[in-house]
């Protein structure tokens, strides 16, 4: 298996507050990506980053913002969060460069925003 | 833009039976296409994968999926589900065209195995 954790694993939180969720990996894959899981809707993109410092957005991406400053870790920022952002959000990583392109998957974590 | 089609939100098989989850996937070039597991609970598994050359892939836990060009397809198939099969399946689409890898994934293909 890939070494990916997430942290927490879950979180309850109140509305308005910033909440900032983890993903560390072993592997040192350069691309990193942050899904939320919904109900009827798979998987969608947040945000993803191909290095250090370098991060763009996904299809939902308003509400949360990223950072990386270390290859291993990938951060993802609820800066006030909202009822509408109760997810399971899971981190994947990729080594694209070697023109493979499968994600390897953390175990998520289970976000609820009261 | 690419995309993923997964027609089917729910199928019910017995133990034993044979399996059949369709994927339609829309993409301008030659497409990098995945099958993914994922047990409740759990994050996603790759199942298997195909890039190019012979069309029929073989995957982990049994699977199989065939690439169809003409069709624009990627369906998965098991020959004899297991209970322990049960699960949510999706299918993804990549290629070289795609910035930084990204995938597109399909909404989901929950399976229910019947004892």
């Amino acid at each position: 298996d890939a070494g990916i954790t997430q942290s927490p694993r879950h979180k309850v939180t109140e509305t308005g507050t910033p909440v900032t969720l983890r993903c560390h990996q072993t592997e040192n894959h350069r691309y990193m990506y942050w899904y939320r899981q919904d109900p009827g809707h798979g998987l969608r993109l947040i945000h993803y980053s191909y290095g250090v410092k370098d991060t763009d957005k996904g299809e939902v991406s308003d509400g949360y913002s990223v950072s990386r400053s270390k290859t291993e870790d990938f951060l993802l920022t609820l800066e006030s969060a909202t009822s509408s952002q109760t997810s399971v959000y899971f981190c994947a990583i990729s080594e694209s460069d070697s023109g493979s392109y499968e994600q390897y998957f953390g175990p998520g974590t289970r976000l609820t925003v009261t | 833009a690419q995309s993923v089609t997964q027609p089917d939100i729910h199928i019910t098989v017995s133990e034993g039976a044979s399996l059949e989850l369709r994927c339609n996937y829309s993409y301008g070039a030659t497409p990098y296409l995945f099958w993914y597991v994922q047990s409740p609970g759990q994050g996603l598994q790759l199942l298997l994968k195909y890039f190019s050359g012979d069309t029929l892939v073989q995957g982990i836990k049994g699977f199989e999926a065939e690439f169809k060009r003409s069709q624009s397809s990627f369906n998965l198939r098991k020959p004899s589900v297991h209970w322990s099969d049960a699960a949510e399946y999706f299918c993804a689409v990549a290629g070289l065209n795609t910035n930084a890898g990204k995938s597109t994934f399909g909404d989901g293909t929950t399976l229910t195995v019947k004892p």
